[in-house]
């Protein structure tokens, strides 16, 4: 089955700079790479996600990119703020779109 | 509107006593349901998905089972809890043909 490694586990960045988790799976069947962000004692929520045809996504301040060959993919956050302060999840999944396998966590914390 | 709910919020048990989480999805047909383990500071750990009614995978051996007597209802369930049973449950489901996960509040689960 698939294996999400996600690093590092927690990151703590001054507000204003930039933070940048990495994650790497190993089936080359997944397609798909969605990241989650989880506020305290909340649900994860989906903030961006990318398909394996697209090296590269942006949506405002937080950014997605995706290397096949090296089978990884890393969310990027620039001009941190407080509120950015959350556990990141990335996950990997397959066209079949049964499996949702999620990588370990980031727990980053943006200090004010 | 689609929704997910799962109950209850939050449960203290006792080593040796059953257990019985239940969620429940609204405003769908047929969706892919998955039940997540998070352990405190750590990552979401697939323990369970299904693709039909009756349809149930597991991920991991475990002290735990699942069931999905209806197409919208998802069970996880125990017949005697142990202490590293312990941990945030996650329900969670994904449309046919979408990628996007939704998860339910979750169920913090301690065994004492």
């Amino acid at each position: 089955g698939e294996n999400v490694e996600q690093h590092p586990s927690t990151l703590s960045v001054q507000e204003g700079d930039s933070a940048v988790i990495k994650c790497t799976y190993s089936d080359s069947a997944s397609n798909y790479f969605p990241w989650y962000k989880q506020e305290l004692g909340k649900r994860p929520q989906l903030i961006i996600d990318i398909r394996s045809n697209v090296g590269e996504k942006k949506d405002q301040r937080i950014a997605v990119t995706l290397n096949k060959t090296a089978k990884h993919f890393s969310l990027h956050i620039t001009e941190t703020q407080p509120e950015d302060s959350a556990v990141y999840f990335c996950a990997a999944s397959n066209n079949a779109g049964n499996m949702l396998t999620f990588g370990g966590g980031t727990r980053l914390m943006v200090k004010p | 509107s689609q929704t997910i709910h799962q109950w209850p919020a939050t449960l203290v048990q006792p080593v040796g006593s059953p257990l019985s989480l239940e969620c429940t999805v609204e405003g769908t047909s047929n969706p892919n349901l998955y039940w997540y383990r998070q352990a405190a500071g750590r990552g979401l750990q697939l323990l369970f998905y299904s693709v039909g009614i009756g349809q149930i995978s597991s991920e991991v051996p475990q002290n735990l089972s699942a069931s999905r007597p209806q197409d919208r209802q998802f069970i996880l369930s125990s017949k005697k809890l142990l202490l590293s049973d312990s941990g945030f449950y996650l329900c969670a489901y994904r449309d046919r043909g979408r990628t996007e996960a939704f998860f339910g509040q979750g169920t913090r689960l301690t065994v004492v």
